[in-house]
């Protein structure tokens, strides 16, 4: 079964950090970009940021509001992408999902057919 | 930055046809995807490259994609199909998606 699944997720002062994981089954992890996305309470899609494979460079992209703040990164022995949070702040919070493309079709134009079922960060005092 | 233009909501009487627009500059240039998302759960992609449906999706399911409009169809709407659409491009290296629309089906 094609599946992600993330952890990690937890209750966090202001200025904190968090260390989100996204385990990945059913698919060759190995060749796929893995990405970040995230949903505040009430609100829409936000993309995070994405880490290409390491066959195609491993290149990461962040979105702004995260940049300089965040760190993705994979461990393909264990087929799994990470996203460290750092200096978190209140509009941090967020369910955080990791998604990506499981055909070879999805994977070229860039559409996700696999999301994780999401880990909730809050970041309260 | 590239923005994508979603209405907020949408209403569609049971049985009749939805149309959830996206628009963006020259969008027509880019490749569409739409992601659903119903209360409580992961989105899950319902159209890609404009018009394409993964396995599973309904038939009904539909989409176009010309000038500075993309378009998501849903016909003979249903009460499962009441959710929140996004559309989605990647622009340069980074990912767009519209703010979102709420369907409603009467």
């Amino acid at each position: 079964e094609v599946q992600l699944v993330e952890s990690g997720g937890a209750l966090v002062k202001p200025g904190g950090s968090l260390r989100l994981s996204c385990a990945a089954s059913g698919f060759t992890f190995t060749d796929a970009w893995m990405n970040w996305v995230r949903q505040a309470p009430g609100k829409g899609l936000e993309w995070v940021g994405r880490i290409k494979s390491e066959g195609d460079g491993g290149t990461i992209d962040y979105a702004a509001p995260v940049k300089g703040r965040s760190t993705i990164s994979r461990d393909d022995s264990k087929n799994t992408v990470y996203l460290q949070l750092n200096s978190l702040k209140t509009e941090d919070t967020a369910v955080y999902y990791c998604t990506t493309a499981s055909l070879r079709i999805t994977m070229i134009v860039g559409a996700f057919d696999i999301w994780g079922q999401g880990t909730v960060v809050t970041v309260s005092s | 930055s590239y923005e994508l233009t979603q209405p907020l909501s949408v209403s569609v009487a049971l049985g009749q046809t939805a149309r959830i627009t996206c628009g963006g500059n020259n969008i027509g240039r880019k490749n569409v995807h739409w992601n659903q998302q119903k209360p409580g759960q992961a989105p899950i992609l319902v159209i890609y490259r404009d018009t394409d449906r993964p396995s599973g999706i309904p038939e009904r399911f539909s989409g176009s994609n010309s000038g500075n409009t993309a378009t998501l169809t849903i016909s003979r709407a249903q009460a499962g199909d009441e959710a929140d659409y996004y559309c989605q491009v990647w622009d340069s290296s980074t990912v767009v998606f519209g703010g979102g629309t709420k369907l409603t089906v009467l």
